[in-house]
């Protein structure tokens, strides 16, 4: 019984580096979103995506961030050139197709940018 | 827009003592309403749901939440918290319905709970 599953679980980049987090949803579930929780803060919507495509990016930072999810594989959460305020715990959360209403999460990626 | 109001911020509580975490919401439309919970180093988990029916709803390890829609609220109770509690809770909010809902979940601040042995 996988759950969503995230990797990696820590990260550690310099400032300038790039970040790849990979999400793999629940088996069986076609929506991913990505949520991105700073120190002391709830966890933020970035962007939901069905396979293929982009739904709802209305979250996400203008510059340096972006995601997909292929037909095959995981979704990707990628953020160029990164900076100090990009350390956060990035979450990724999958619910099944046809409406599914409850969103399943992953264990999310501390990312820390020295 | 849409947002999500967690009135306690840090609560501590002795074991056996009774815990209601207050939640309120900001939004015109019908919505489905989420609390999850965060155990120290863990991922989010669904603790119970409400999208219709019945407004008390109880979920896992004993706790419940009332939905009171004239309030915009859904706090969530327990009636004798343990130790093992001791987590961060998040209430959550989306949309229900309409072409342009995309089911992105609306936190609230999150209320970290300490229950004291």
């Amino acid at each position: 019984n996988a759950g969503v599953m995230q990797n990696p679980r820590h990260l550690v980049r310099r400032r300038g580096q790039e970040a790849r987090l990979r999400c793999s949803p629940v088996k069986g579930h076609s929506h991913v979103y990505w949520y991105r929780q700073l120190p002391e803060e709830g966890l933020k919507f970035m962007v939901y995506l069905q396979k293929e495509n982009i739904i709802d990016e209305s979250g996400m930072p203008k510059e340096r961030f972006s995601a997909e999810f292929p037909k095959e594989g995981p979704s990707i959460l990628r953020i160029q050139q990164v900076v100090r305020g990009d350390s956060a715990a990035y979450f990724c959360a999958s619910s099944p197709p046809l409406g599914g209403k409850t969103q399943y999460f992953g264990p999310g990626t501390r990312l820390l940018v020295l | 827009a849409q947002s999500v109001s967690q009135h306690n911020h840090h609560v501590i509580l002795s074991e056996a003592a009774s815990l209601e975490l207050g939640c309120n919401y900001s939004y015109g439309g019908t919505v489905n309403l989420f609390w999850y919970v965060q155990y120290p180093g863990q991922h989010l988990q669904l603790l119970l749901k409400y999208f219709s029916g019945d407004p008390l709803v109880k979920g896992i390890k004993g706790f419940e939440a009332e939905f009171i829609k004239s309030k915009f609220s859904f706090n969530l109770r327990k009636p004798s918290v343990q130790w093992s509690d001791t987590a961060e809770y998040f209430c959550a909010v989306v949309a229900s319905g309409g072409s342009g809902n995309t089911g992105k979940l609306i936190f609230g601040q999150g209320t970290t709970l300490q229950v004291k042995p």
